[in-house]
């Protein structure tokens, strides 16, 4: 079966400037998250959804990232305005079945911002 | 807070020899815990997970020890070969059930011929 796919992979912008990650998880996938991996770092779970609903958006900062899952496929990511310290690998994963423990996630390769 | 600590952070061993990687976890309410490899500029896999109910999973060369009282899983790696050189992630699921993961720091291993 096709994997999760991101676009773009890398994405280079200056700080104050907008930009916005696309994710399309495995397909009948019920669960998608985004989580973002700074360097050296284990990657951090930013949003949850269950089909087009949001199950945890506790770590997203609201003032600046925001998450849409309109139609329960597909999702994107929005940060704006960029600071540096959101240079980071944004990682999309789905999992087949509703939200819940135990459901092994299936990873994207990734979107790398730069910010300058 | 939620959290899970990874150690080492770096490991260099030899071909052939066994890898040793350890994580402890907070949360007493986790049931669920994943290893993920990803090699450099690439995607995390899922290498293999262990539930609360059993204290040791196997799968070829990888195994997967949990101690539940203690709040430690481990990742055994034997007879490490070249291509075994990646970071390795675990996790464990946080707190309300709703899958998500928590993830330790990584470790980075190399594996040298």
């Amino acid at each position: 079966e096709a994997g999760v796919a991101q676009s773009p992979r890398y994405k280079i912008i200056e700080k104050r400037q907008s930009v916005a990650f696309w994710c399309n998880p495995i397909s009948g996938h019920a669960t998608l998250y985004w989580y973002q991996q700074i360097l050296g770092q284990g990657p951090k779970l930013l949003i949850q959804f269950q089909n087009n609903g949001v199950v945890d958006d506790s770590q997203l900062p609201k003032d600046r990232f925001s998450a849409e899952r309109l139609k329960g496929v597909d999702s994107t990511l929005k940060i704006q305005p960029a600071k540096l310290e959101d240079s980071a690998v944004y990682l999309c994963a789905s999992s087949p079945g509703l939200a819940g423990a135990g459901e092994t996630q299936y990873f994207g390769p990734g979107t790398r911002l730069l910010v300058l | 807070g939620e959290n899970v600590e990874q150690h080492p952070s770096t490991l260099s061993v030899q071909e052939g020899d066994s890898a040793v990687i350890k994580c402890t976890y907070s949360d007493s309410a986790s049931n669920y815990f994943p290893w993920y490899k990803q090699e450099l500029g690439k995607r995390p896999q899922l290498i293999i997970d262990i539930r609360s109910n059993v204290g040791e999973k196997k799968d070829q060369r990888i195994a997967v020890t949990l101690n539940k009282t203690a709040k430690h899983f481990s990742l055994h790696i034997t007879e490490t070969q070249p291509e075994d050189s990646a970071v390795y992630f675990c996790a464990a699921d946080g707190s309300g059930n709703t899958g998500k993961l928590i993830f330790g720091q990584g470790t980075t291993l190399q594996v040298k011929p």
